[in-house]
């Protein structure tokens, strides 16, 4: 069975500074998808980031980029120039190329932002 | 524009009766399906459904039961609640491809439900 871990369970970063949450999964498998979504107060999932494991470029999203490394099975997420919005958990996801989206979610990373 | 709408957003329930939580889409997604959260973890897969009349069971199906009779709707039904199903629950769908915009995974915004 596949796991995600997220092994912080709680990060502290200071406005305009960058901050990298960590994530590593397990799987037997070649072909997958990786994402970070972000939970803020209001429970709602935002996906952030998505990653496809045939690629070898690191994903970016403006402020947001991931450092993808499929050997090591690992998958991080840099912030920079963090803002007071991306105070949030943060939750790590595999997901495998078949039928169904079926995620595997890590417990996520609480990511407090200070002014 | 309503994407993935669940009701009811908040429910208290007495041990041992049943609900439905409704969860609608109007993306016309083939693939849907339930997860509940837990403090201290992430999303688990409860059910999941690949298209009309076809379902098959996630990670914690034990409680649940589901149903697809139609694209839009999901419903996840708790037969005889126990306070072991208090939790927050998504509902999300997509498209089917299993790549580009099938890894676009859209989520309601949860129903908080608290199970005494």
């Amino acid at each position: 069975a596949q796991t995600v871990t997220q092994s912080q369970p709680e990060m502290s970063v200071q406005e305009a500074e960058t901050v990298t949450l960590s994530c590593t999964y397990d799987t037997s498998e070649s072909d997958y998808y990786l994402f970070w979504y972000k939970q803020p107060p209001s429970r709602q999932m935002i996906l952030v980031i998505r990653q496809e494991a045939y690629k070898q470029q690191n994903a970016t999203e403006n402020r947001f980029s991931v450092n993808f490394q499929k050997a090591a099975k690992s998958f991080s997420l840099k912030i920079s120039d963090s803002q007071l919005g991306d105070a949030a958990m943060y939750f790590c996801a595999y997901k495998l190329v078949e039928y169904g989206n079926k995620l595997v979610f890590g417990a996520g990373t609480i990511l407090r932002v200070k002014s | 524009n309503a994407g993935v709408t669940q009701t009811p957003k908040f429910q208290v329930l007495k041990t041992g009766q049943s609900m439905t939580l409704q969860c609608a889409q109007d993306m016309n997604h083939e693939y849907m399906s339930w997860y509940r959260q837990d403090p201290g973890m992430g999303l688990r897969l409860i059910h999941y459904s690949v298209g009309a009349g076809i379902t098959d069971q996630g990670e914690v199906p034990n409680g649940y039961n589901v149903s697809r009779s139609t694209t839009e709707d999901f419903p996840l039904r708790l037969l005889s609640a126990a306070p072991s199903q208090t939790s927050v629950y998504f509902c999300a769908s997509s498209y089917s491809s299993l790549t580009g915009a099938g890894n676009t995974i859209y989520f309601g915004e949860g129903s908080w439900l608290t199970v005494v």
